[in-house]
């Protein structure tokens, strides 16, 4: 199974600030990565796929970048809505795997 | 408005069963994968099955292989997963969710319904 594995899991940050996440696949997934956010008791949210790709009606705050086995997601100037979970998921290979989740939260 | 809606959660003893649903609208459900993915009490994503829009593909997580079964019914625009011998581990929310055409990535999720498997 491919392992994907999200740094930081906890990041503190304030409003106005950039911020990255960074995951990490352990074998290579070309592109196919996705990054979602999630609010407590809510369902997850697609912000990008295929790596790079917005999804209709995100902000274009967020971005993502990378390919093979190093990803990132940037959110460039954070917002009070964005405090959430946000996780990677890879549909390259079966088993589709999640990495753990960075929970962003507020400063 | 396009819209996924689980239902059938509930608590079950381990070795019960359960058959989860997901009925879909606002869009040509017999044109899209489907996918069940759950989340533990305060843990991450798993995703658990998927099953191909004619349902002739399946795939599933080794944990839950020989247990549960996705299966769908196009005529109705559902999804189902019959998920027998539960174990305590399977306790989640189960989210089933739409593998979005081009993008393959999960577009659109339901609201999510909860299993707990516990004596």
């Amino acid at each position: 199974d491919i392992q994907m594995t999200q740094s930081p899991s906890i990041l503190s940050a304030s409003v106005g600030d950039r911020v990255t996440i960074t995951c990490r696949a352990s074998q290579s997934i070309s592109n196919w990565l996705a990054w979602y956010q999630q609010k407590p008791g809510k369902a997850p949210k697609l912000l990008i796929y295929k790596a790079s790709n917005l999804e209709g009606g995100v902000p274009s705050r967020f971005s993502g970048s990378g390919s093979g086995t190093e990803f990132t997601l940037t959110i460039s100037c954070l917002q009070p809505d964005d405090f959430a979970t946000f996780y990677c998921q890879q549909y390259n290979n079966y088993p589709w795997t999640f990495g753990q989740g960075t929970r962003v939260e507020i400063k | 408005e396009v819209q996924l809606v689980e239902s059938g959660g509930g608590l079950v003893q381990p070795g019960g069963s359960l058959r989860l649903s997901c009925a879909a609208s606002g869009f040509t459900f017999k044109n899209f994968w489907m996918s069940w993915v759950r989340q533990g009490p305060g843990k991450g994503l798993e995703w658990v099955a998927n099953i191909k829009e004619d349902g002739s593909e399946k795939h599933y997580v080794d944990s839950v292989k020989g247990r549960f079964t996705i299966s769908r019914d196009n005529a109705q625009n559902s999804m189902y997963v019959q998920m027998s011998g539960l174990r305590v581990e399977d306790t989640a929310v189960y989210y089933c969710a739409r593998k979005g055409g081009f993008r393959d990535a999960f577009d659109i999720w339901g609201q999510g319904t909860m299993v707990i498997v516990s004596s």
